[in-house]
């Protein structure tokens, strides 16, 4: 079963609104998760790397304060798009790292499809 | 520069037969590496995952192998089938959380 759940799966919006997306670890502790987005036919882009407890680190040319990032507890996260816009459509993806000498894995959530109108 | 780069970007194959990708790693330190698969509109998949002592793993009809000298990965997949058609992304992993995507193989099956 999945160990990384991501919800919504879709969502569709009005332009100016502001979405909430979020990325829970089932079974396991992560220090650690990831935020991509995809567009159609294109490889997974990081967004930013999420640590409990601290601010996320965003990539260059990712907006801190356009892409929101909370990650409050050990198994949930949350990517907040605010004040959507259509050129921000697009799969977003989250990802959680369970470390461990012999397990170490990183698992991906299944994804969520927005579309901002 | 840590970069990941994987041929072909696609692939069409008949139904039953192999196929091989490729993927090739310029990440150092080097951890381990590993292999996902990603059905169109879904969230990728592992498949395997080699550290850097591994040269091969399989996982069904999947068999992943590892050149830690060449730096060189692939995957072979025996016998295709129609639900193998998905996007294959390579990941490698220095020390630490972090990772380095491939952009893909499109691999699509068809009868």
């Amino acid at each position: 079963g999945a160990v990384v759940s991501q919800h919504p799966s879709r969502v569709i919006c009005k332009s100016g609104t502001s979405v909430k997306i979020e990325c829970r670890s089932l079974d396991f502790q992560a220090t650690t998760m990831f935020w991509y987005r995809q567009f159609p036919k294109q490889s997974l882009m990081l967004m930013a790397t999420s640590n409990e407890g601290s601010k996320a680190t965003y990539e260059q040319g990712v907006e801190k304060d356009k892409f929101l990032i909370n990650h409050a507890s050990l198994t949930l996260s949350t990517l907040t798009v605010t004040s959507a816009h259509p050129e921000d459509s697009s799969f977003y993806i989250c990802s959680a790292f369970r470390q461990g000498a012999t397990n170490e894995k990183l698992f991906f959530g299944s994804g969520t499809q927005l579309s901002v109108l | 520069k840590n970069q990941v780069e994987q041929s072909p970007q696609s692939l069409i194959i008949l139904e039953g037969k192999n196929c091989t990708l490729q993927c090739n790693y310029t990440v150092s330190p080097f951890s381990n590496l590993r292999w996902y698969k990603q059905d169109t509109g879904r969230g990728p998949v592992s498949l395997t995952i080699m550290t850097f002592s591994e040269n091969t793993k399989s996982n069904g009809r999947y068999t992943a192998t590892l050149d830690a000298d060449t730096k060189q990965s692939s995957l072979h997949i025996t016998a295709s089938q129609l639900s193998d058609s998905a996007s294959y992304i390579c990941v490698a992993s220095p020390t630490g959380n972090q990772f380095y995507f491939g952009t893909g193989t499109s691999l699509t099956v068809i009868p």
